[in-house]
């Protein structure tokens, strides 16, 4: 078993949905990290949390410590969301762990 | 800022050669993280250089080395190259305190 889980591991959804992505992890942290990585490779890091919530435009990230859980949510989704999301769990010595990913389509 | 850069973009070698990637971190982080990902998966902890001296290690065989120099900048060389060591390369720096990570476009090695 993976030490990080996400679903699911494909996602299509049309224009203006309301989009979750879900991230369990199975050790010990100081911070999660929600990642977007796009074709071709580049990854940006979209939140970086250790408790509670955040929200940055159109995206909510949540992450609940004591049932080792963290949700992504995108409103009212666009194309341009496009991309795979990627879990990643920071452990001792600002090392990552990552999930799998999400590979979420969004059509117009 | 130029953020986190690599070297080079692309490459192509060929079974049982070398390689080195380059890597430089964000300008004021003294960290750098080097992660394997293979095609359809998420990236895996090669190992993490902390001044100059190799930190952490993951599950990778010692064909995997690196180096890290006096600027932060950090290589990663990989000797008696696999098929399976076909992948893309990704860099992260991170502060002294190693929360956040900044990543680099990656290096995409194809192996033939």
């Amino acid at each position: 078993k993976n030490e990080v889980e996400q679903s699911p591991q494909n996602l299509t959804a049309q224009e203006g949905e309301f989009i979750t992505i879900n991230c369990s992890y199975s050790v010990g942290i100081s911070a999660l990290h929600w990642l977007q990585q796009h074709p071709g490779g580049g990854i940006v890091s979209l939140f970086m949390l250790s408790s509670g919530k955040k929200k940055h435009g159109r995206l909510i990230a949540t992450i609940n410590i004591q049932e080792k859980h963290s949700s992504l949510h995108i409103t009212a989704s666009h194309p341009r969301d496009s991309a795979v999301y990627i879990c990643a769990v920071l452990t001792s010595g600002s090392r990552l762990t990552f999930g799998e990913g999400t590979q979420l389509t969004v059509n117009p | 800022d130029a953020g986190v850069t690599q070297s080079p973009t692309h490459l192509i070698k060929t079974r049982g050669q070398q390689v080195t990637l380059r890597c430089s971190p964000k300008s004021g982080h003294d960290t750098v993280s080097w992660y394997q990902q293979a095609l359809g998966q998420g990236p895996q902890f090669i190992f993490q250089y902390y001044e100059e001296e190799e930190r952490q290690r993951g599950n990778f065989p010692d064909r995997f080395s690196g180096h890290q120099f006096p600027n932060y900048s950090s290589e990663l060389n990989v000797n008696a190259l696999l098929l399976g060591d076909s992948a893309l390369y990704l860099c992260a720096s991170s502060s002294p305190t190693g929360a956040e990570q900044y990543f680099g476009p990656g290096t995409r090695l194809t192996v033939t």
